[in-house]
């Protein structure tokens, strides 16, 4: 079935400095998935961080970007300059179907951006 | 604004009790989803359902049901509930391609 593999456990990174939180994903499907990155603040729901529909096309959000590639499977997050209000749990996720959607996420990875 | 809301935010139960989470959206969505989440194990899927009275197994189904009698409103139930039940349950709503999601319950069972 369809999978997504992500940066596992916590993550700990300085102000201002890079991220990258990797994501690679397996799917059955013949189409290409449509795919996401989620963010779990703390004491809230998920939200949707960004997402990309089309292979070879770039989401933006909020400072964070990844891209479709659908040569390495792959949807890396990534941001220039983290925020202590980036800390956070991001989940990227894979839907496979149009219409009845069928999600599958990663196991997520906690961001704490220390000052 | 698309909203996803969860009741109780926060249970606590007795094993062999039964538990009710309820989860309503006001986007009039088709399908709605309940998850629980554990450390280390990411979100699961419990249910789906597709529409009013439509709902289907997701991977980890056993010891729970679902019922959805009108679009807005989506219940999980767990009958004689168990201490590995113990969990934060998220509910979420999709339209086409994209889910909402609720603030999650967070479901402690003694």
């Amino acid at each position: 079935g369809d999978s997504v593999t992500q940066t596992e456990g916590q993550v700990t990174v300085s102000e201002s400095k890079s991220l990258i939180i990797n994501c690679t994903y397996s799917t059955t499907s013949i189409a290409y998935p449509n795919l996401f990155w989620y963010v779990r603040y703390p004491g809230e729901g998920l939200q949707l961080l960004l997402k990309v529909i089309t292979a070879g096309q770039k989401g933006s959000s909020r400072g964070f970007e990844a891209t479709y590639n659908k040569e390495t499977t792959s949807f890396h997050l990534q941001k220039a300059s983290v925020q202590e209000s980036d800390s956070a749990v991001y989940y990227c996720a894979l839907g496979d179907r149009p219409g009845y959607q069928n999600f599958y996420f990663g196991k997520g990875t906690s961001l704490t951006v220390i000052p | 604004d698309m909203k996803v809301t969860q009741m109780p935010r926060y249970l606590i139960k007795r094993m062999g009790e039964n538990v009710l989470l309820e989860c309503g959206q006001d986007m009039s969505h088709e399908t709605m989803y309940w998850y629980r989440q554990d450390p280390g194990l990411g979100l699961q899927l419990i249910y789906i359902s597709y529409d009013v009275d439509s709902n289907s197994e997701g991977d980890i189904p056993k010891g729970y049901r679902v019922s959805r009698k009108k679009r807005e409103h989506f219940s999980l139930i767990l009958d004689s509930a168990k201490t590995n039940q113990t969990s934060v349950y998220f509910c979420a709503s999709s339209l086409s391609d994209t889910q909402y999601f609720g603030p999650g319950t967070r479901l402690l069972v003694l």
